[in-house]
């Protein structure tokens, strides 16, 4: 069955540094989305791609999906304190309307 | 609008009995869903349902049920609850269609002892 990964299960950074996370999914993807949990909350929706190839920019934040609609990435310039959270991706197939889930990786900021 | 309610926030369960973890959304979605979330293991499919009389198995259904009678309504339940089903589970809805986010409820904590 479809299975989604992510890439770092978790990150450490100083307020201030760069932060990527990386999704893979092994079958090719109509579309993904991404989500933002914070601690102790519920995902919340932040972007969706479905271009191949595509970049959707959101202030400090750069997602891109990949040529070959398997993969993605979401790109944090500048981390604030604010962008503690969990980052998932979820991707679905053509004609289908699971929506999978991966891992996630869990950011953490330090001031 | 409300958006997706879940009930309850917190449940404890004694392995064996049964428990039904309500959701409802008020946006008409046609699309609702159920996942679970275990530490480091994101959030797992269980299962979902396009319309009304419409559900469908997702990642890992096993030892959950589910019924669609109405729009608004996608109850899940437990008919036995083990250990391995304490997790926190998320209802998820949304309009039919791909180009439109998932919007989830509060959260449902539940332990099985």
């Amino acid at each position: 069955g479809q299975q989604v990964m992510q890439i770092p299960q978790y990150q450490h950074v100083q307020e201030g540094e760069d932060f990527t996370t990386y999704c893979n999914s092994s079958t090719t993807l109509s579309n993904i989305q991404w989500y933002k949990q914070r601690p102790g909350g519920h995902p919340v929706f932040l972007i969706q791609l479905v271009k191949s190839g595509e970049v959707k920019k959101q202030k400090r934040l750069t997602f891109q999906f990949g040529e070959a609609k398997k993969n993605s990435s979401l790109h944090i310039t500048a981390t604030q304190t604010t962008d503690v959270g969990t980052y998932f991706c979820a991707g679905s197939t053509s004609g289908t309307y699971k929506y999978i889930f991966g891992t996630g990786t869990r950011l953490k900021v330090l001031a | 609008n409300a958006g997706v309610t879940q009930t309850p926030k917190f449940q404890v369960l004694k392995t064996g009995q049964s428990m039904t973890l309500q959701c409802a959304q008020d946006m008409n979605h046609e699309y609702m869903s159920w996942y679970r979330q275990d530490p480091g293991m994101g959030l797992r499919l269980i299962h979902y349902s396009v319309g009304a009389g419409i559900t469908d198995q997702g990642e890992v259904p096993n030892g959950y049920n589910v019924s669609r009678s109405t729009t608004e309504d996608f109850p899940l339940r437990l008919l036995s609850a083990a250990p391995s089903q304490t997790s926190v589970y998320f209802c998820a809805s949304k309009r039919q269609g791909d180009n439109s986010p998932l919007h989830f409820g509060n959260g449902t904590r539940l332990t099985v002892t």
